[in-house]
């Protein structure tokens, strides 16, 4: 079964430097979407990604954050400088459609831990 | 804004136990429910869907039902095994708006 890829599983970065973390969506999918997990929270969205450009973004998607699908296959988070809080689960996903019974595809996540 | 209550864990049950996880939603529209599931290490997984009323999902033996007029999809299995071992999240999904809105999660430990 096609899944969604994330790299690397796991990032240390020194906090103010900039982290890029990739993601490989299901390669029909046409929807993309980044999320996050702060270590014992919940699982909180931070943005759509549909046709070159944001669909929708949340409140923690602030200007230090990007997004980008540089080819036909990855897709991008970028932190531009990073902070404390910044630590956390990164999950990408993947959906073929934008109706809400498409269901999102998730990868393994990459865990990002700033120091 | 959407919301989701679920409810709170951990949960610790014997194995072959009886199963419920309730949980319970605000959202505009006639949202899309989805269970997600993720396993120590791991990351998300569809675990089942439903996408109107009464509709009721089910996988791997777990069973949600769409209840519209209580605003829950409660997530139950006869039987759990000790590889149900997880965390279960629940998750709406409004028609026009793609993003997820996840619950809490409910810590899931099965005991041989």
């Amino acid at each position: 079964e096609p899944e969604v890829t994330q790299t690397p599983s796991h990032q240390v970065t020194q906090m103010g430097q900039e982290v890029i973390l990739r993601c490989v969506p299901i390669s029909n999918h046409l929807y993309f979407y980044w999320y996050r997990q702060i270590l014992g929270q919940k699982v909180e969205f931070l943005v759509s990604f549909y046709n070159n450009e944001i669909s929708e973004k949340s409140e923690i998607f602030d200007d230090q954050f990007s997004v980008e699908r540089p080819d036909g296959s990855n897709f991008t988070l970028k932190i531009r400088s990073t902070k404390l809080e910044d630590s956390a689960m990164y999950f990408c996903a993947s959906s073929a459609g934008g109706r809400s019974n498409q269901p999102q595809h998730f990868g393994d996540g990459t865990r990002l831990s700033i120091l | 804004g959407d919301s989701v209550t679920q409810m709170e864990g951990p949960v610790t049950l014997s194995e072959e136990a009886f199963l419920t996880i309730n949980c319970t939603y605000t959202a505009t529209g006639y949202p899309s429910l989805f269970w997600y599931v993720q396993y120590p290490g791991e990351g998300l997984q569809l675990l089942l869907k439903a996408t109107k009323a009464d509709d009721k999902g089910s996988n791997k033996g777990f069973e949600a039902t769409y209840r519209k007029e209580t605003t829950s999809f409660h997530l139950e299995k006869g039987s759990v095994q000790v590889s149900d071992s997880a965390v279960y999240f629940c998750a709406p999904s409004n028609f026009g708006n793609e993003k997820l809105t996840f619950g809490t999660g409910t810590r899931l430990t099965i005991i041989p």
